[in-house]
């Protein structure tokens, strides 16, 4: 039972190049998420889904976007990177809403140069 | 936009020594989280609290929730090495989705 787990682990991009970040869970759960945590801020939610199929904006949406054609898979993709996007990203899970734990993967460190 | 104040942002001490982190907001949630997260790994879960005014106690840890659920405090007693990480605080807004609303942290480290 691998849990959370994130693809990369880093990468460098240049400014206007593309990416896609995977998250992959196997604890067949509904919900997932995209967070990108800087210091001094957190976390913040970028996009999240309640189900296969569904995508949602969180509260930094732009610049992002995703896809959740399988339940087990979450996909962040970056169009046009920019140094505002240099973070550190993480995806996380859940098995339903309300109180309920979310699991977070290891973290993808990206930089845009 | 909620927002969740931490506070201290930083904290050094000893170990054996006691402390207390706050977290605190304008707006009231469902639920509220604590996580810690040490380098290199992602955030995991100490407690969840759903009940204003509620205590859970977790070994050494003693967490709090308010009575108009707005905020929260962590009480660690007498801090050891395995302590040192980030700790988070996280509010729920209630609702289908289960989003969380993440405070900015206090980054611990016990000195042995």
């Amino acid at each position: 039972n691998a849990g959370v787990t994130q693809t990369p682990k880093f990468r460098v991009l240049k400014t206007g190049q593309s990416m896609t970040l995977l998250c992959a869970q196997d604890m067949n759960h509904e919900y997932m998420y995209w967070y990108r945590q800087d210091p001094g801020m957190g976390l913040r939610l970028i996009h999240y889904s309640v189900g296969e199929g569904t995508t949602a904006k969180g509260e930094v949406p732009d610049g992002y976007n995703v896809s959740r054609l399988k339940k087990q898979n979450f996909l962040l993709g970056l169009e046009s990177a920019a140094p505002s996007q240099t973070s550190v990203y993480f995806c996380a899970s859940s098995y339903s809403a309300g109180t309920d734990t979310q699991y977070f993967g290891p973290g993808t460190r990206l930089t845009v140069l | 936009t909620q927002l969740l104040e931490q506070s201290p942002q930083f904290l050094s001490i000893q170990e054996g020594e006691n402390l207390t982190v706050y977290c605190n907001s304008s707006s009231v949630f469902s639920s509220l989280q604590w996580y810690r997260q040490e380098p290199g790994e992602g955030p995991v879960l100490l407690v969840t609290v759903v009940t204003g005014g509620e205590v859970k106690k977790l070994k050494r840890l003693t967490f709090q929730f308010g009575d108009a659920r707005k905020d929260s405090s962590l009480h660690i007693t007498a801090a050891q090495p395995g302590d040192t990480g980030l700790y988070l605080c996280a509010g729920a807004n209630g609702g289908a989705t289960n989003k969380l609303i993440f405070g900015t942290g206090t980054l611990l480290a016990v000195q042995p």
